[in-house]
């Protein structure tokens, strides 16, 4: 079956704009995950979906930074006044949502910040 | 503070020979332990995972790993390795205990060299 799709793969803005990445998890996946991969490091957490809501947002690193999942599915990433700093490969992952559940990944979007 | 270590940056094996990536781990509750995979511009790939029951798991392509509760570790293996077993690997972890919410913790991840 289809695995996680993300779009764009790559993305390109200049400091100060607004972008929106999305995610499309695998179908019947009830969590949904987003993690932030700079350079020569492992995935950071950033945000965890259980249905609809938010269920941990602990590793968003700032007001700028929000993502929503209003129908439990697809969920959009959304960085406002983007900085140099936000360049990295966003990746986003689904699960059953088990406690023990494999997470399956995404291939990423690939921001750059100019 | 939970958290994942991969002590090395990089592991260099010939082809035939066995592998070992190695992963410690650091956490409050009982440890989920994970290892993916990753190639060149691609995204992360499942290998294997310890819940609960055999110490040994086995997973994708070959691969197995030890859970050592003792040691806090968790080291990736294969018998035999194949050039096309060059990636990055991830170990992470996840605890439902504390303030995580069941995200992964991942290490900074090991680059794997196969030469022929």
């Amino acid at each position: 079956g289809a695995g996680v799709s993300q779009t764009p793969s790559n993305k390109v803005t200049e400091k100060g704009k607004y972008v929106e990445l999305r995610c499309d998890p695998i179908s019947g996946h009830t969590a949904l995950y987003w993690y932030r991969q700079s350079l020569g490091q492992g995935p950071e957490f950033l945000i965890y979906f259980q249905g609809t809501g938010a269920a941990d947002d602990s590793g968003l690193p700032n007001d700028r930074f929000f993502a929503v999942r209003p129908e439990g599915s697809v969920s959009t990433l959304k960085i406002q006044r983007t900085e140099r700093g936000d360049s990295a490969v966003y990746l986003c992952a689904s699960s059953p949502g088990l406690a023990g559940a494999t997470q399956y990944f995404g291939p990423g979007t690939r921001l750059t910040v100019l | 503070a939970q958290s994942v270590a991969q002590p090395e940056d990089q592991v260099n094996v010939a082809e035939g020979n066995p592998l070992t990536v190695k992963c410690t781990y650091s956490v409050s509750g009982n440890p989920y332990l994970f290892w993916y995979v990753q190639y060149p511009n691609r995204g992360l790939q499942f290998l294997l995972k310890y819940i609960t029951g055999d110490n040994l798991v086995k997973g994708s392509y070959g691969f197995e790993a030890e859970f050592n509760k003792s040691q806090t570790s968790f080291h990736l293996k294969k018998p035999s390795a194949l050039v096309s077993d060059s990636a990055l690997y991830f170990c992470a972890v996840r605890t439902l205990d504390g303030g995580s919410q069941g995200n992964l913790i991942f290490g900074k991840g090991t680059k794997l060299s196969v030469k022929p």
